[in-house]
């Protein structure tokens, strides 16, 4: 069964530094997202990502953040200057419809 | 500004059916109900949605109410790896609509 992949599953930053979580979507899955979830919370969105530009965008993605879709298959959430507050789990989701997201295993973001 | 009202937490007996209620009393016409997981650690998983009529797939069912505003979904037969936080979502469809989730219901299946 397809599945969404992402990498790494855990990394480690110092704040200030830069990192870029990738994704793999489902092949013939044409609508892109970004969550994040802090330890204990609920899952939030920030990101969602159609036709090669952001549809919808959350509170949360300010202009430390952005995504890219930089070839056919690898979509991409880069954090320009890492916070401390932005430790988190990120998940990626891909999807034909709205209501059935497929997610990924996350990638567990730490900022030291 | 939540649409839904979930149990924070239930327990259920392993092979028994576990019934997750969820309220919407202010859903309107163009709204779905639909429900994800997220077992402990794990991205959330889709389970099942439905507009007013009730609907089964292998992994459950879904029962709306008349009125539509509750529903309850159902897991015919739990197992232990049924352990997870349940969310009832309830929006339109549209193809790039993010997903807002509430707290859920966490649902412990006891051996």
């Amino acid at each position: 069964e397809p599945e969404v992949t992402q990498t790494p599953s855990h990394q480690v930053t110092q704040m200030g530094q830069e990192v870029i979580l990738r994704c793999v979507p489902i092949s013939n899955h044409l609508y892109f997202y970004w969550y994040r979830q802090i330890l204990g919370q609920k899952v939030e969105f920030l990101v969602s990502f159609y036709n090669n530009e952001i549809s919808e965008k959350s509170e949360i993605f300010d202009d430390q953040f952005s995504v890219e879709r930089p070839d056919g298959s690898n979509f991409t959430l880069k954090i320009r200057s890492t916070k401390l507050e932005d430790s988190a789990m990120y998940f990626c989701a891909s999807s034909t419809h709205s209501y059935e997201q497929y997610f990924g295993p996350g990638t567990r973001l730490t900022v030291t | 500004d939540a649409k839904t009202t979930q149990p924070t937490s239930m327990d259920c007996a392993e092979g028994r059916a576990a019934n997750l209620p969820c309220n919407h009393s202010t859903i309107s016409g163009n709204e779905y109900v639909y429900w994800y997981r997220q077992i402990h650690s794990q991205g959330p998983q889709y389970i099942i949605h439905g507009l007013k009529n009730n609907e089964t797939n292998e992994m459950a069912s879904l029962i709306i109410t008349e009125d539509r505003k509750s529903s309850t979904l159902i897991l015919p037969h739990a197992t232990l790896r049924d352990t997870a936080v349940y969310y009832c979502i309830v929006s339109q469809v549209n193809r790039d609509d993010k997903i807002i989730f509430g707290k859920g219901t966490r649902l412990h299946i006891l051996p």
